[in-house]
């Protein structure tokens, strides 16, 4: 079975300043990890994800993430914020040999960009 | 290209009612899943279809939820009776070929319908 923790279910931050999204993953198998987000009133879009090629993976909109096993993580950040990153990101990981491709979501992080 | 369609949009009912909430994917994903999203949570899989057959319903509580997609293109989920905890956002998504392990996990979803049980 697979999970995943987001650490955190808000973060405030100053435009123009570091947004680092905490996600922890738990696999019994190697495996895929998403970051989705959700502006206000809509659904979710994939932002990145990760499937066993390199471990540093880029995203629309700046966003990056790192895969690292040793820690089990997958934390999500973007090097200067702007206004428009005011939404919910979820992280989510699935097992890519099992059928299907359920997704398994995080609780959700719920970012507020400050002027 | 038209995303994910969902309708109605809102909904509120008293409890012990019944609602349908209705999902038009993506032209030619052949995967589609409803999942319940309740407020402050991460989206939880009730139920998954590739094509008109269900390929997972193991947290879709079957004594009150139905769903069908029985020309393997739209789908309808029915809560009845409805129950408080019901209240959440029912998101639709859809896939292109959930045996694709280059797409895996790459899921296009529509708005959501909220629904508000009272």
């Amino acid at each position: 079975a697979q999970s995943v923790t987001q650490l955190g279910s808000h973060v405030s931050v100053s435009e123009g300043a570091l947004v680092l999204l905490r996600c922890n993953y738990s696999s019994s198998v190697p495996p895929y990890l998403f970051w989705y987000v959700q502006y206000p009133n809509q659904g979710l879009q994939l932002l990145l994800k990760y499937t066993s090629a390199a471990t540093l993976v880029k995203g629309i909109n700046g966003f990056e993430a790192e895969f690292k096993k040793s820690e089990t993580s997958f934390h999500l950040t973007k090097p200067s914020a702007h206004m428009s990153d005011a939404a919910e990101y979820f992280c989510a990981v699935s097992a890519p040999k099992a059928a299907g491709n359920k997704l398994t979501f995080g609780g959700g992080t719920r970012v507020l960009v400050k002027p | 290209e038209a995303g994910v369609a969902q309708s109605p949009r809102y909904k509120i009912i008293e409890k012990r009612q019944s609602v349908a909430f209705w999902c038009n994917p993506i032209s030619g994903h052949a995967t589609l899943y409803w999942y319940q999203q309740i407020l402050g949570q991460g989206p939880k899989l009730l139920i998954q279809f590739q094509n008109n057959g269900v390929v997972d319903d193991s947290q879709l509580p079957k004594d009150r939820f139905s769903a069908e997609r029985l020309k393997g293109v739209d789908s309808t989920l029915k809560i009845q009776p409805a129950k408080l905890e019901d209240s959440a956002v029912y998101l639709c998504a859809s896939s292109l070929d959930r045996s694709r392990t280059d797409i895996r996990g790459e899921l296009f979803f529509g708005e959501g319908s909220r629904l508000t049980v009272l």
